[in-house]
């Protein structure tokens, strides 16, 4: 069965370093990925998307993920973060086999110090 | 454009009641899909709307149910509630595409006593 495996329950980094979310999937066919991102009483944003092609995505924000197959990752970052990147950021991959669906990992809460 | 918008926000039940949540999609989009969220569970597909029938569902028992009206207002309904329904419920509409960009409301908070 498919799932979504976000190793680091929570992060902290500084104001101004850098920043990388780890993201690894199980799926049996070529999978679509995502990046979502959910501050604090919000509902969820759209970071990024991965559907084919260039397996370095840019999204919004100045995050980007890269897919790597054999590794079965699609890691976020974004080389300087700011306070307002404090969130809890959600790698989900979509299923086209049987139902099409969103599967999400359990995600990562980011802290920043300042 | 106004977001998705959910009411209510906030809801308190008891166990065997039944509750019905209300979803308000993007002007112009066609697709809904809702998702239960706890601590526990994480992130979880309940089932998805497309011009008023139920295009993809996920792992839930019948309890949950849902529909969609012509103007794409999706409302869903728990019956019998147990306390592990307490949950955020969110929901989400996307023009029409299943893989469209889903724009989520900030959800329903569900507690059940």
């Amino acid at each position: 069965a498919q799932s979504v495996t976000q190793p680091d329950i929570h992060i902290t980094v500084s104001e101004g370093a850098s920043l990388e979310l780890r993201c690894n999937y199980s799926y049996g066919a070529t999978p679509y990925l995502f990046w979502y991102v959910q501050s604090p009483g919000q509902g969820l944003q759209l970071l990024l998307k991965y559907f084919s092609g260039d397996t370095l995505v840019q999204g919004i924000k100045g995050f980007e993920a890269e897919f790597k197959r054999s590794q079965s990752s699609f890691n976020l970052r974004k080389p300087s973060v700011h306070w307002s990147d404090a969130a809890e950021y959600f790698c989900a991959v979509g299923t086209i086999q049987g139902a099409q669906k969103l599967v999400f990992g359990q995600g990562t809460r980011l802290t920043i110090n300042p | 454009k106004a977001g998705v918008t959910q009411t209510p926000r906030y809801l308190i039940k008891t166990r065997g009641q039944q509750v019905t949540l209300s979803c308000s999609p993007i002007s112009g989009h066609r697709s809904v899909s809702w998702y239960q969220q706890t601590p526990g569970q994480g992130l979880q597909f309940l089932f998805e709307y497309f011009s008023e029938t139920q295009r993809n569902k996920g792992n839930f028992p019948g309890r949950f149910s849902g529909r969609q009206f012509s103007n794409s207002r999706s409302e869903m309904n728990v019956s019998t509630l147990e306390l592990g329904d307490s949950a955020l419920y969110l929901c989400a509409s996307s023009p029409g595409s299943t893989w469209d960009t889903q724009y989520f409301g900030p959800g329903t908070r569900l507690t059940v006593l």
